[in-house]
């Protein structure tokens, strides 16, 4: 199947330091990446949408100004955690659909752990 | 009413036995089904994409669809306990390609 990588897949910062998270897809395009981030033994939540070429769109409740989406190309969606606090800590997992208009396999990443100290 | 219901009670069966799992969503515009398998502290791993009705098989896994009746299903043959994770259906809609999930089922193989 098609690869997504993430980078980094471990990373741990201070408080009020930013961290920034890449989504690549390796072997396929994809316009559209899908951020989620994921507690212990809990379900996916969608956190916002990354269109390349034009802003992310974000889930209710969810702080653009805190969490910047940047889809700089059709392989690369980064995630940037501002002002990062130890309630930011969680386990944040990408997804690039293959195809278009939801035909298509979706294939995940690795997922990045973020610890706030 | 939840867009898709997965029953999240783990599920333990001895090794060897096949693992049934099943997904009922209410949207009748979901057409593409997505079947992942997630290991703790990893991301969600696909192991089934089917958009018909009907049975698709790979390996050990069968994915069934049945549109009539907004029912899908993951079986697994021959159960071993590298199968241990969480399963997860999801689905999406034509012209759209943001998924809904179910909750996710633990399986446990017990050796």
């Amino acid at each position: 199947g098609a690869v997504v990588s993430q980078h980094p897949s471990w990373v741990i910062c201070k408080s009020g330091t930013s961290v920034k998270i890449e989504c690549r897809s390796l072997d396929f395009q994809a316009t559209t990446m899908f951020w989620y981030r994921q507690f212990p033994k809990q379900s996916l939540m969608l956190m916002a949408t990354s269109n390349e070429g034009s802003k992310a769109t974000y889930e209710q409740g969810v702080e653009k100004d805190k969490f910047l989406i940047n889809h700089a190309s059709l392989t690369l969606s980064t995630l940037t955690v501002t002002s990062a606090h130890p309630e930011d800590s969680s386990f944040y997992i990408c997804s690039a659909p293959t195809g278009t208009s939801g035909r298509g396999e979706q294939y995940f990443g690795p997922g990045t752990r973020l610890t706030v100290t | 009413q939840k867009e898709v219901e997965q029953d999240p009670g783990p599920l333990s069966v001895p090794e060897g036995a096949i693992v049934s799992l099943n997904c009922t969503y209410s949207n009748s515009a979901f057409q593409y089904f997505m079947w992942y398998r997630q290991y703790s502290r990893k991301g969600p791993e696909l192991l089934m994409y089917t958009y018909s009705s009907g049975n698709k098989e790979d390996g050990r896994f069968t994915a069934q669809v049945d549109k009539s009746s907004k029912y899908i299903s993951l079986f697994i043959r021959d159960s071993k306990p590298s199968d241990s994770a969480t399963y997860l259906c999801a689905m999406s809609a034509r012209g759209n390609n943001r998924l809904a999930f179910g909750k996710g089922n633990q399986v446990v193989v017990i050796p």
